[in-house]
């Protein structure tokens, strides 16, 4: 079954870097996913698209301080020179014969 | 620019039907698949369902399965998800989103169940 795994929670300082993972169940390794910013009270807004080389493509507007990279299982997600507003929570998501997502990790800043 | 626009939320009694309707615009929309994501208060984000760009291929959680049915209309640009025998569970904001690495979201529209 295609499931993805994230931290419930995570926490960095204001400037700081931080790096969210996303794993993806066994068998599954060479998919793709897809990270996604839901801010208090907002709707989710897509980041990025990572495929299992660490390539990505970004949606429009995302700032540079937003990039993923991969390996084997694991995708991540790392937001540099940390602001405020990237307070929020980060799902990863996939697909297959559906849409799966991972249950989110709310992150803090400090 | 690509936007999503939901509509059709609304406050309905258990066992209760309603159509929610997505109207797509900037992009061509026979082109991608499009799914409907639902978000409980306070939850996780839950897929819900998903239609092929011809609509010829549907697909469904479980839980919704055999209660909710997905269409669109190419000629209108415009998603439905049709939503039978709701339960108190089915409480959520809708959202329309486009793809299947889901790249560009609606705003949501909100469907309250409950007598």
């Amino acid at each position: 079954q295609l499931v993805l795994t994230q931290s419930p929670s995570a926490s960095a300082s204001l400037g700081a870097s931080v790096k969210l993972t996303c794993t993806l169940s066994s068998g599954h390794s060479n998919y793709a996913i897809a990270w996604h910013q839901q801010q208090p009270e907002r709707g989710p807004r897509y980041l990025l698209k990572l495929n299992t080389d660490g390539s990505h493509i970004k949606g429009d507007g995302i700032p540079d301080r937003f990039s993923g990279s991969s390996s084997g299982a694991e995708r991540y997600l790392t937001i540099s020179s940390l602001q405020s507003e990237d307070e929020a929570d980060y799902y990863c998501q996939t697909w297959g014969t559906g849409v799966v997502f991972g249950g989110g990790t709310k992150l803090t800043v400090l | 620019e690509v936007q999503l626009l939901e509509s059709g939320g609304g406050l309905v009694q258990p066992g209760g039907s309603l159509r929610l309707s997505c109207a797509a615009s900037g992009f061509t929309f026979n082109n991608y698949v499009m799914n409907w994501v639902r978000q409980a208060p306070g939850k996780r984000l839950e897929w819900v369902s998903g239609i092929s760009g011809s609509g010829g291929s549907t697909y469904y959680a479980d839980s919704v399965k055999g209660r909710f049915t997905i269409s669109r209309d190419n000629s209108k640009n415009t998603l439905y998800l049709q939503m039978n025998s709701l339960r108190s569970e089915d409480t959520a904001l809708y959202y329309c989103a486009r793809d299947r690495r889901v790249d560009c979201w609606g705003q949501g529209t909100l469907v309250t169940v409950s007598s």
